[in-house]
């Protein structure tokens, strides 16, 4: 089943913008992930966050946790149109065989 | 870094006919994979867990005797969708868990069964 419910389900923005994507999860867990997948191809990992953590930063990339509220969020600055893509989180709840369970995922598309 | 090749990237094939999909690591033993189904324009939902030498892992509600796993060895998984119908038809992805933290997507495989 589906742990993570993430919204928006589609955003649409200008070149140059901040896109923020939100993710909420049910349970416990390890860490949790955030992934980009372009239309028809696989996912690429973008960045992962402990849950001991709350902030990190990668590139244009920040995602924040909040274990309290079990949510997190990805933010990408000064958006590019090749950012388009869709983007899930997925949620490790650090048992032994490390299943990821994915958000619904949010579509971005950016607009050159 | 760590690479997953999947293959084929797509395949199309007749009602009824079986078809294998491979899930490699290139430089990495992988002692887990995992394999995932996605819908167009929906997430991902693991079907099952792939472990090397003893059986796989379904999720519950996926049909163990339809989608056969095999991980013979430490870098392949194969993901056989016996009988396959209309309904079968969608993107399989696998991955592998490289070390603590790290997972690695194949690229996908797009099935079409006409």
């Amino acid at each position: 089943s589906q742990q993570g419910e993430e919204d928006p389900q589609a955003l649409s923005i200008q070149e140059g913008e901040n896109a923020t994507m939100n993710c909420s999860y049910k349970t416990s867990i390890n860490n949790l992930q955030w992934y980009r997948q372009n239309s028809g191809r696989g996912l690429v990992h973008l960045i992962l966050i402990r849950s001991n953590e709350r902030e990190k930063h990668s590139g244009r990339l920040r995602v924040t946790l909040d274990t309290s509220k079990k949510s997190s969020s990805l933010l990408i600055t000064a958006s590019r149109a090749a950012d388009t893509a869709s983007y899930f989180c997925a949620t490790d709840r650090g048992t032994s065989y490390g299943k990821l369970t994915f958000g619904q995922g949010t579509i971005l598309t950016v607009h050159p | 870094g760590a690479v997953v090749s999947q293959h084929p990237s797509w395949v199309i094939c007749k009602s009824g006919t079986s078809v294998k999909i491979e899930c490699r690591s290139l430089d990495f033993q992988a002692t887990t994979m995992f394999w995932y189904r996605q819908f167009p324009k929906q997430s991902l939902m693991l079907m099952a867990t792939s472990n090397e030498g003893s059986k796989a892992t379904y999720e519950q509600g996926v049909e163990k005797d339809k989608f056969l796993i095999n991980h013979a060895s430490l870098t392949l998984s194969t993901l056989t969708v016996t009988s396959a119908h209309p309904e079968d038809s969608s993107f399989y992805i696998c991955s592998a868990r490289e070390g603590m933290y790290g997972y690695t997507f194949g690229s996908g495989t797009r099935l079409t069964v006409v």
